[in-house]
């Protein structure tokens, strides 16, 4: 079975802090995604990136960054949180070929920005 | 971009009910990618099935790709079944895989 792990469920960050997320897949996928899903708004792309030090700009990357140093492992850096990034973060990934593959969800990491 | 719009945005049953939830997307897919998140925020993977009919257990799926709606159908409903699903989907090209949501349908499933 894939697994998507992601390094914290929760945490609590003051206005400012700078923010590691990291996301760990073991199936040699070459996608990854962060998502952010919030209440009305449903889940909203971030960043991805399909190859090792490759990244794209999702729909609302301000305010964010990554990194793709291993295939394994794609980090989400909040450079100086603020409450409005308060939410719901969820990292995934797939195959690349033919951009076709099923995606699979870690289970999430809820940010609380104070 | 896609546009991707599911309905109904909720829907309540008592458990051993049917129900039918519909997704309509605006263009050529060729990925369509079926998810249920459950109380927790786990997304889970239902069905990959940009075209064609599937089923799992007391789940199936149906995507008409050339009228660009896709069908998840649930019978006999559990208690377990109550989340939110959502329906994905990609329009290919240099997409890299990247998926557009819908805005979910929050089930709950009455016992």
């Amino acid at each position: 079975d894939v697994k998507v792990t992601q390094s914290s469920r929760y945490l609590v960050k003051r206005t400012g802090e700078k923010v590691f997320l990291e996301c760990v897949q073991d199936m040699d996928h070459e996608n990854m995604f962060w998502y952010r899903q919030d209440p009305g708004l449903g889940l909203r792309l971030i960043y991805f990136s399909y190859d090792v030090k490759m990244k794209e700009k999702g729909d609302i990357p301000e305010g964010y960054s990554v990194s793709r140093e291993k295939k394994e492992r794609f980090s989400l850096i909040l450079e100086s949180a603020s409450t409005n990034q308060t939410s719901m973060y969820l990292c995934a990934s797939s195959w690349r070929l033919a951009g076709t593959g099923e995606l699979f969800f870690g289970e999430g990491s809820r940010l609380t920005v104070l | 971009g896609i546009q991707v719009e599911q309905s109904p945005p909720d829907l309540i049953l008592q458990e051993g009910a049917n129900s039918t939830l519909r997704c309509n997307f605006s263009d050529s897919v060729n990925n369509l990618q079926w998810f249920h998140q459950n109380p927790w925020g786990q997304l889970i993977n239902l069905f990959y099935i940009p075209s064609g009919t599937k089923q799992n257990g007391r789940l199936s799926a149906t995507t008409v790709a050339t009228e660009r709606y896709s069908l998840l159908y649930i019978s006999s409903s559990q208690t377990t079944d109550s989340g939110v699903y959502f329906c994905a989907v990609s329009a290919g090209g240099t997409s890299y895989g990247k998926l557009t949501f819908g805005q979910g349908t929050i089930l709950t499933v009455h016992p």
